[in-house]
């Protein structure tokens, strides 16, 4: 079975540092470009950065260039986001997503970890 | 960045009416290299993480019914549903990735008359 299975979100002071990881299983990790897409409670949906298959090529929304680090390894089928200098308006679930081959959509997505950045 | 809007925000149809929800961007999606447009749209049901339902503006992701459908060109784009069921209850979003950073529309969400 395909999945994704984010984990290490939670509640975190703003100014703190937190860092998600996402497990992937069922398919070949190696071979696709992954995202971090973020959605508060209740809003939208917002992209936060996507990496390349074999890490060649990073990038960020930018709201959060300069703060939040994307990487994965490869040879642990995991995907993290490094995310430092928190502000509330960070506030939201994170999901890490599957990029389609030869598209940007994404076709395969986590169920999400809840950040909240509050004093 | 390109900005997504999409109109209505929210509708309320019959059980087996047709839904349609439009998707407009600020600039075109269409890369004229490969004549594809570069747009995709997602349900969301409450409580679960989205899913891809089209890409490439009109191909159904697999497994998606026939009931929905994606269609237009260029910077407008629409989402049908015919036939609506009661499990199609859910907000649909519109995405762009034409240009990073991929941007989404505000969602539309669809409700049961």
């Amino acid at each position: 079975e395909v999945q994704l299975v984010e984990s290490g979100g939670g509640l975190v002071q703003p100014g703190r540092s937190l860092r998600l990881s996402c497990a992937a299983s069922g398919f070949t990790f190696d071979a696709y470009g992954m995202h971090w897409v973020r959605q508060a409670p209740g809003k939208g949906l917002e992209w936060v950065s996507g990496i390349t298959s074999d890490s060649d090529y990073l990038d960020y929304a930018d709201s959060v260039k300069g703060r939040f680090t994307i990487s994965r390894d490869n040879a642990k089928n995991s995907l993290y986001l490094q995310m430092n200098s928190l502000r509330p308006e960070d506030t939201a679930f994170y999901y890490c997503a599957k990029g389609k081959t030869g598209t940007d959509a994404f076709d395969i997505w986590g169920q999400g970890t809840l950040v909240t950045v509050s004093s | 960045d390109i900005v997504m809007t999409q109109s209505p925000d929210s509708l309320a149809v019959s059980l087996g009416e047709r839904a349609t929800i439009n998707c407009k961007s600020s600039q075109s999606l269409l890369y004229t290299s490969n004549n594809k447009n570069y747009l995709a749209w997602y349900q969301q049901k409450s409580g679960h993480p989205p899913k891809l339902l089209i890409y490439w503006a009109s191909t159904r992701e697999s497994g998606v019914p026939d009931r929905f459908r994606g269609s237009g060109s260029g910077t407008d784009f629409t989402l049908t549903i015919n036939s609506l069921q009661a499990e199609d209850v859910a907000v649909y979003y519109c995405q762009q990735y034409y240009s990073t950073p991929d941007t989404f529309g505000q969602g539309t969400r669809v409700e049961i008359k």
